[in-house]
């Protein structure tokens, strides 16, 4: 079946630098998305990514989909406190929707 | 606010009792799911509902039984459940057509079984 497998588990960071997560699926996938969550809160949808070789930034957040559709990374630039959580991957192929352990940042003032 | 409330917010339970928790969405939106996150496990995909029709059931143990009266509301009816069942239980809603899209998700339903 379809596995989702996220890196790193954990990541902790001072201030200002930079964080990447990887997410990588067995199969191919039909799109992929990333969440947020806050400790204590639920996941908040952060963006989606359909097309191979796709690449999306938001503000100091950029997103990559691979070419073969099949691994993800998320990217922040210059940490802050306020990027503190978990930060999930979900793939979606073949009918069925599967999501990363997460990756759990930590930022130091 | 994200336009899906979940009720209740904690929920603590005695394995012989039977309670629901209740999924609402004021999104207009026509698919809704529900997930399990536990602390040591990855956000597990349970049941979806497209246009009021179950269209998938992960292998879930039948002491869990959903139920979608209309587009806007789900339900969850729990009874005879084990402490492993213990876990945050969040809803969440896709638009029409957004089948494993973007989801909104509920605060969730914190559960405790003892």
């Amino acid at each position: 079946g379809q596995q989702v497998m996220q890196i790193p588990q954990y990541q902790h960071v001072q201030e200002g630098e930079d964080f990447t997560t990887y997410c990588n699926s067995s199969t191919t996938l039909s799109n992929i998305q990333w969440y947020k969550q806050r400790p204590g809160g639920h996941p908040v949808f952060l963006i989606q990514l359909v097309k191979s070789g796709e690449v999306k930034k938001q503000k100091r957040l950029t997103f990559q989909f691979g070419e073969a559709k099949k691994n993800s990374s998320l990217h922040i630039t210059a940490t802050q406190t306020t990027d503190v959580g978990t930060y999930f991957c979900a793939g979606h192929g073949a009918g069925k929707s599967t999501f990363g352990d997460g990756t759990t940042l930590t930022v130091k003032p | 606010e994200t336009g899906v409330t979940q009720t209740p917010r904690h929920l603590v339970m005695g394995m012989t009792n039977k309670k629901s928790l209740k999924c609402e969405q004021h999104l207009g939106h026509n698919a809704m799911y529900w997930y399990k996150q536990s602390a040591k496990k990855p956000l597990e995909l349970m049941f979806v509902y497209s246009l009021e029709e179950r269209v998938e059931n992960n292998s879930v143990p039948s002491r869990f039984s959903p139920e979608c009266p209309n587009s806007s509301h789900l339900f969850l009816h729990l009874h005879t459940l084990q402490p492993e069942d213990s876990a945050l239980y969040l809803c969440a809603s896709s638009p029409l057509g957004g089948l494993y899209t973007e989801a909104f998700f509920g605060q969730g339903t914190r559960l405790t079984v003892v």
